[in-house]
């Protein structure tokens, strides 16, 4: 089946600017997980879903930052007033269950987020 | 709080050896503990995971890890590389499945001809 998807695979945008990314989990995936990953650096978490739900959010860096998954399946990752330092990968993920079922998750291609 | 440590930026092995990529961990109770390789331009694959049980875990593509509770140490091998193993693997751990995974800075392995 298809795995894990994300639009657009590169962004690049400008200081201050908005942007949304995308991410479309494997199907029948309840938990969907944001990481950011900088040059060099493993993936780092950003926001988890359990269905519609956000069940952690303590990694999201700062207030410009926010993930919404409302129907429980495709998820934006938004970020208002865009800085430099925001220019990473970011990479989405998602499992059959939470955490605490230990079920591996599975990643997208990422998204590039290139700010000017 | 728990952390991933990949001692090594970069190994070197020529193919048809046996190779070992490091990974310590720090966590508070037990560890579930995972590797993912990624290649460029493409997403992190699931190799292999330990969450209880046998110390040794199989995986894909031939790797095998090994859990050293004492070490704190989850090193991942393989014994004969090949060319195609090129790519950077990353360790990572989760606290008994209730926290959400954290990742090592990652290890590039070059697999020479």
């Amino acid at each position: 089946g298809a795995g894990v998807s994300q639009t657009p695979s590169n962004k690049v945008t400008e200081k201050g600017k908005y942007v949304e990314l995308r991410c479309d989990p494997i199907s029948g995936h309840t938990a969907l997980y944001w990481y950011r990953q900088s040059l060099g650096q493993g993936p780092e978490f950003l926001i988890y879903f359990q269905g519609t739900g956000a069940a952690d959010d303590s990694g999201l860096p700062n207030d410009r930052f926010f993930a919404v998954r409302p129907e429980g399946s495709v998820s934006t990752l938004k970020i208002q007033r865009t800085e430099r330092g925001d220019s990473a990968v970011y990479l989405c993920a998602s499992s059959l269950r939470g955490p605490s079922s230990y079920n591996e998750q599975f990643f997208g291609p990422g998204t590039r987020l290139t700010v000017l | 709080a728990q952390s991933v440590a990949q001692p090594e930026d970069q190994v070197k092995v020529a193919e048809g050896n046996p190779l070992t990529v490091k990974c310590t961990y720090s966590v508070s109770g037990n560890p579930y503990l995972f590797w993912y390789v990624q290649y460029p331009n493409r997403g992190l694959q699931f190799l292999l995971k330990y969450i209880t049980g046998d110390n040794l875990v199989k995986g894909s593509y031939g790797f095998e890890a090994e859990f050293n509770k004492s070490q704190t140490s989850f090193h991942l091998k393989k014994p004969s590389a090949l060319v195609s193993d090129s790519a950077l693997y990353f360790c990572a751990v989760s606290a008994s499945g209730y926290s959400t995974l954290t990742f090592g800075k990652g290890t590039m392995l070059l697999v020479s001809p």
